[in-house]
């Protein structure tokens, strides 16, 4: 099993541009999550999901967009980038909510200029 | 507001010894916690947790305390490995609220010396 796998690993935009950030588990996992880690600082939420078809949103959703068609794809939209996003991007899975393990990818180094 | 806080960023001990990271709470409501590691350029893996009903669990030379007086956990580490230098994350949940989601500290820097 790849696990939680996430491309790109490393990314530049302009401020402006947009993007899409993509995450695959391979574990059959029903929920997955995007958090952002800024330099210093824990691991935030950002969106998450039960299932495909449903997400919903965490604690810093501003500035991004979910879709979940299939159990397996979770990807991140960034809509006009700004600065305040240059972050490292982590996805996760779990095969429950709260008390289960979460799964995470490397992560996704952007940086917004 | 910080929910979970770990106030040490960063902790050197030697090789053999005895490491020891600290994390502290605020919401009575959380009910279960859970220490992540991580190494550069990966991302965190879970390494252990507890329940608030217990007040110690322990894994091989993983242990984590929670007094629940004092909002406080800590994760036990002995003997000590260079292979455990990395940042280690406490998390919180609280299932019937916040969706069920964790709330991470700042995290720990540790470095584990030969």
């Amino acid at each position: 099993n790849a696990g939680v796998t996430q491309t790109p690993k490393f990314r530049i935009l302009k401020i402006g541009q947009s993007m899409t950030l993509q995450c695959a588990q391979d574990m059959n996992h029903n929920y997955m999550y995007w958090y952002r880690q800024d330099p210093g600082m824990g691991l935030k939420l950002i969106y998450y999901s039960v299932g495909a078809g449903i997400t919903d949103k965490g604690e810093v959703p501003n500035g991004y967009n979910v879709s979940r068609s299939t159990t397996e794809d979770f990807p991140l939209r960034l809509e006009l980038a700004a600065p305040s996003q240059t972050s490292v991007y982590f996805c996760a899975s779990s095969r429950d909510r709260g008390y289960n393990e979460q799964f995470f990818g490397p992560g996704t180094r952007l940086t917004v200029l | 507001d910080q929910q979970v806080k770990q106030n040490s960023p960063s902790l050197s001990v030697q090789e053999g010894r005895i490491s020891i990271l600290n994390c502290d709470y605020t919401n009575s409501m959380f009910d279960y916690f859970l220490w992540y590691k991580k190494y550069p350029a990966e991302g965190p893996t879970f390494l252990i947790s507890i329940s608030s009903i217990k007040d110690k669990n322990e894994d091989g030379r993983f242990t984590v305390f929670l007094n629940k007086s004092a909002k406080h956990l800590s994760l036990h580490i002995v003997p000590s490995q260079p292979g455990d230098s990395a940042v280690y994350f406490c998390a919180a949940l609280n299932y019937g609220g916040s969706q069920g989601n964790l709330i991470f500290g700042k995290g720990t820097k540790l470095s584990v010396k030969p």
